[in-house]
């Protein structure tokens, strides 16, 4: 069974600094991907990033990058010169490619930036 | 209008009543989820679909029944609610096969409260 573990269950950041979001999982597939979603106030899922897990390069997209260290199975989310918007609730996900395609997600960390 | 569109958005239910989640989708996949979300738990999957004839358990099916009445449309019930079944409930598609992150698709929520 696969696992998604993130220990952080509320940071505080200043604006305009780089936040570090943990999560480590656990799967003993070798095929799988990983991705973190941002979930404001209103609800919704909105995705930011993906690294497959034979993907050679850390992920980036825009301030977001993806920390994958395959060895200890940790996909830390990496958000730099953060803003006021930033603040919401963030999940780290896996995706396990034998498995059926669903997503098992972590508990989330909420993320608070102060002005 | 939106890719994946749950009806209704906000539903207050009685314990013993039964009640449906909509979900239908303009997106064109055959994959299709039910996820519900609680404080500190994450995302946990319901059921989900792989195509009309195929639906299967996820890790809290107890309690729930889905319908997958076409391709685009994947409907949840609770048969008799009960309040530990309120919650942020999310549909969310996916493509079958390819590369990268299989176009995960998520629904804006039904938050359901049941008194």
């Amino acid at each position: 069974a696969q696992k998604i573990t993130q220990t952080q269950p509320g940071m505080f950041v200043q604006e305009k600094e780089a936040v570090t979001l943990d999560c480590t999982y656990d799967t003993s597939d070798q095929s799988y991907g990983l991705f973190w979603y941002k979930q404001p106030s209103s609800g919704e899922m909105i995705f930011l990033i993906y690294q497959g897990s034979y993907d050679e390069q850390n992920a980036t997209e825009g301030r977001y990058s993806l920390n994958f260290q395959k060895a200890r199975k940790s996909a830390n989310l990496v958000i730099s010169a953060s803003q006021l918007g930033d603040s919401a609730m963030y999940f780290c996900a896996m995706r396990v490619n034998n498995a059926g395609n669903m997503l098992t997600f972590g508990g989330g960390t909420r993320l608070m930036v102060k002005p | 209008d939106a890719d994946v569109t749950q009806t209704p958005r906000n539903r207050i239910t009685k314990t013993g009543k039964r009640i449906m989640l909509e979900c239908s989708q303009t997106k064109g996949h055959d994959r299709m989820y039910w996820y519900r979300q609680d404080p500190g738990l994450g995302l946990r999957l319901i059921y989900y679909s792989f195509d009309v004839k195929d639906i299967n358990k996820g890790e809290i099916s107890d309690g729930y029944s889905v319908s997958r009445q076409a391709q685009a449309k994947f409907s949840l019930s609770l048969e008799s609610a009960i309040p530990n079944q309120t919650a942020l409930y999310f549909c969310a598609t996916s493509e079958a096969e390819g590369t990268g992150n299989y176009g995960y698709t998520f629904g804006s929520g039904t938050r359901l409260t049941v008194v």
